[in-house]
């Protein structure tokens, strides 16, 4: 069963930096695009970044762009998410997913667990 | 304000059908085949239950099913069973900055 366990979340101050890791198992994780998507409770799901199998292409969500940062360690089988210039708005639960794709189209497949952020003075 | 509208809440009894409805513009919905639709139990990670619309992931019951009109998908959920009874986000691929988007989610009851 694919495992996905993220880390990392926690309290900082506006401003301040984050780094999220997530810990990827029982899957070939270099084969595999992968995504963070976040939440904040009573809002939804919010798509945050896209990362390519070996790491070349990523691709953002305007909220974030310039401020975030997704990288991949294939030998790690870790994904990372670097937090900077974090807002109050930034402020939910990070979930890890991997990409699922039929030929056709791309979804969210697998989802880890989450961390949360709080982003307050 | 999610990029994808669906009703706050729907509910049902046991044993009958609900539909949850997904809108969105000539930017997404309407011109991709791209939706899917995910389940999420309290506290619980968000689980894949549809993609391409209409296609449902290895495990998932045949009770569960997708369709699309216009800008409108919907996720339609027959027999209802007790452990249905979450909440359920919709989302597409758009040609905006952003590529994907979701609804704002749906709770579902079952009464």
């Amino acid at each position: 069963e694919v495992q996905l366990v993220e880390s990392g979340g926690g309290f900082v101050q506006p401003g301040g930096s984050l780094r999220l890791s997530c810990a990827a198992s029982e899957f070939i994780f270099s084969n595999y695009w992968m995504h963070w998507v976040r939440q904040v409770p009573g809002r939804g799901l919010a798509w945050v970044s896209r990362i390519s199998t070996d790491g070349s292409t990523t691709i953002y969500a305007d909220s974030v762009k310039g401020r975030f940062s997704v990288s991949r360690d294939n030998a790690k089988n870790t994904l990372y998410l670097q937090m900077n210039s974090l807002r109050a708005e930034d402020s939910a639960t990070y979930f890890c997913v991997r990409e699922g794709c039929s030929g056709v189209s791309c979804y969210f497949h697998h989802w880890g667990q989450g961390t949360q952020v709080i982003v307050s003075s | 304000q999610s990029a994808l509208t669906q009703p706050a809440s729907v509910s049902g009894s046991p044993g009958q059908s609900i539909t949850i409805s997904c809108t969105g513009t000539s930017s997404d919905i309407n011109f991709y085949n791209y939706v899917s639709w995910y389940q999420q139990h309290p506290g619980k990670a968000p689980k894949l239950m549809m993609f391409e619309v209409s296609h449902r992931p290895s495990g998932v019951s045949y009770r569960f099913s997708g369709s699309k009109s216009g800008n409108t998908a919907s996720l339609t959920i027959s027999g209802l069973q007790p452990e249905d009874e979450a909440d359920y986000f919709c989302s597409s691929y758009t040609s905006r900055n952003t590529p994907w988007v979701f609804g704002g989610g749906t709770k579902l009851s079952v009464l």
